[in-house]
């Protein structure tokens, strides 16, 4: 199986931060990589598949980069409503595992 | 409205079976790959299971491989979750999720497979 390793786990950010989360992959997943973030008490919404290909409606200033076993999700300009709980997800091969996710809190 | 809705969360015991439904509306049910993810309350997300539009391929997470079976009724726009020999690990708040397409493919070459709509999830306790 494929593991999925995020860092940090937690980040502490102000408002108007750049904020960067790692996701590295046990093996090459060329962009096979997808971002979701999960308010509290709330389902998990898509932000970013392939890697870096923005969901339709998600603000701009959230983008994915990476190939192979390393990506990143970059948050320009944190907002408010971007505090949240960020995880990673390899959809190269079943099992399609997830990171353990990153809590950007104040 | 694209909606999913879960239901059949229920405390039961180890060693027993429970069924999950989920609901799916506003889409063309037979023409979406569908999944379930569980997350512990508190903690972070597993994805456990999906099958493709037909029901002609479904893939598992190794922790429940053997004792869940995921189906699907197209007819009835409904997904299941099949749990039997359930273990106290098992509990979890499971969502049933709608893929972006309607079969998955894996490996290099394939369009990229990303969970577009999630239901809010049913609550399934193991305990004694």
């Amino acid at each position: 199986d494929i593991q999925m390793t995020q860092s940090p786990s937690f980040l502490s950010a102000s408002v108007g931060d750049r904020v960067t989360i790692t996701c590295r992959a046990s093996q090459n997943i060329d962009n096979y990589l997808n971002w979701y973030q999960q308010k509290p008490g709330k389902a998990p919404k898509v932000l970013i598949y392939g890697s870096s290909t923005l969901q339709s409606g998600v603000p701009s200033r959230f983008s994915g980069s990476g190939s192979g076993a390393d990506f990143t999700l970059t948050i320009t300009s944190l907002q408010p409503e971007d505090f949240a709980v960020y995880y990673c997800q390899q959809i190269y091969n079943p099992p399609l595992t997830f990171g353990g996710g990153t809590k950007v809190e104040i | 409205e694209v909606q999913l809705v879960e239901s059949g969360g229920v405390v039961v015991q180890p060693g027993g079976s429970l069924r999950l439904s989920c609901a799916a509306s506003g889409f063309t049910f037979d023409d979406y790959v569908m999944h379930w993810v569980r997350q512990i309350p508190g903690k972070g997300l597993e994805w456990v299971s999906l099958i493709n539009w037909d029901g002609g391929a479904a893939y598992y997470a190794d922790s429940v491989k053997g004792r869940f079976t995921i189906s699907r009724d197209n007819s009835k726009s409904s997904l299941y979750l099949q749990m039997s020999s359930l273990k106290t690990e098992d509990t979890a708040l499971y969502y049933c999720i709608k893929g972006n397409g309607a079969t998955f493919y894996y490996g290099s070459g394939a369009y990229p497979h990303y969970m577009d709509v999630w239901g809010e999830g049913t609550a399934v306790t193991v305990s004694s």
